[in-house]
């Protein structure tokens, strides 16, 4: 039972352009979001986080989206550099009822040719 | 720079043997996580503790795995004892500290290889 599901494995895109990560959700519990990015031989580092009263939150080049009705999130970055190649995972949280857990999606392996 | 360390970054171990991996989390952080992640599953949560109380061990194998933090500056996973199936990386994370409650930060993991 997936609850984030990120269903594309791997996007290429060229340097310069943008790069759109897709990630859906199926438990509307869920009242905040992140991003975080990984690179081989290291741990996941955090990206951004959306919270469920915004619809947009942005951070320099990456801004993520959030449509609770369709229980979707993405992750835009503009423009894209070689250096954002990384594994992307979404991740999602409750902020009520007393738990930290997040629950990943499978991640996404973002190549951004040069 | 605070961080989140882990030992052994490599462990390469054959059938049968008992497995430990150490966590530091950073200091101030009141909760640990341990994941695993691997090809077919992507980021799974092991176990979950909040001031060194475990809260949610569900995720993993009771028969073979153990969580534990002895202290506020450690947290241990074991594995004993090891299959091939173990074989993945595993992280942990901590979080709870100041400014971004909803964070957790990752440590660099520890590869586990089980022949």
């Amino acid at each position: 039972d997936q609850q984030v599901k990120q269903n594309s494995p791997s996007l290429s895109v060229q340097e310069g352009r943008i790069s759109i990560l897709n990630c859906d959700y199926t438990n509307s519990m869920f009242d905040y979001f992140l991003w975080y990015k990984k690179y081989p031989a290291e741990g996941p580092t955090f990206l951004i986080s959306i919270s469920s009263i915004k619809d947009k939150n942005e951070d320099g080049r990456f801004t993520v989206f959030l449509n609770k009705s369709a229980k979707h999130l993405s992750l835009h970055i503009v423009p894209s550099q070689p250096g954002d190649s990384a594994v992307y995972f979404c991740a999602a949280g409750r902020s009520q009822g007393g738990s930290e857990k997040l629950v990943f999606g499978k991640g996404m392996k973002l190549t951004v040719n040069p | 720079d605070a961080r989140v360390t882990q030992t052994p970054r490599h462990k390469v171990t054959e059938m049968g043997q008992e497995v430990t991996m150490r966590c530091q989390p950073i200091l101030g952080h009141n909760t640990v996580f341990w994941y695993r992640q691997t090809m077919m599953q992507g980021l799974e949560l092991l176990a979950y503790f909040r001031n060194r109380a475990p809260l949610d061990d569900s995720g993993m194998p009771k028969d073979r795995f153990s969580a534990e933090m002895p202290d506020a500056t450690l947290a241990t996973l074991k594995i004993q004892p090891s299959e091939p199936r173990d074989s993945a990386v595993y992280f942990c994370a901590s979080g709870g500290g100041g400014y971004r409650t909803d964070t957790q930060y990752f440590g660099p993991g520890t590869r586990l290889t089980v022949l």
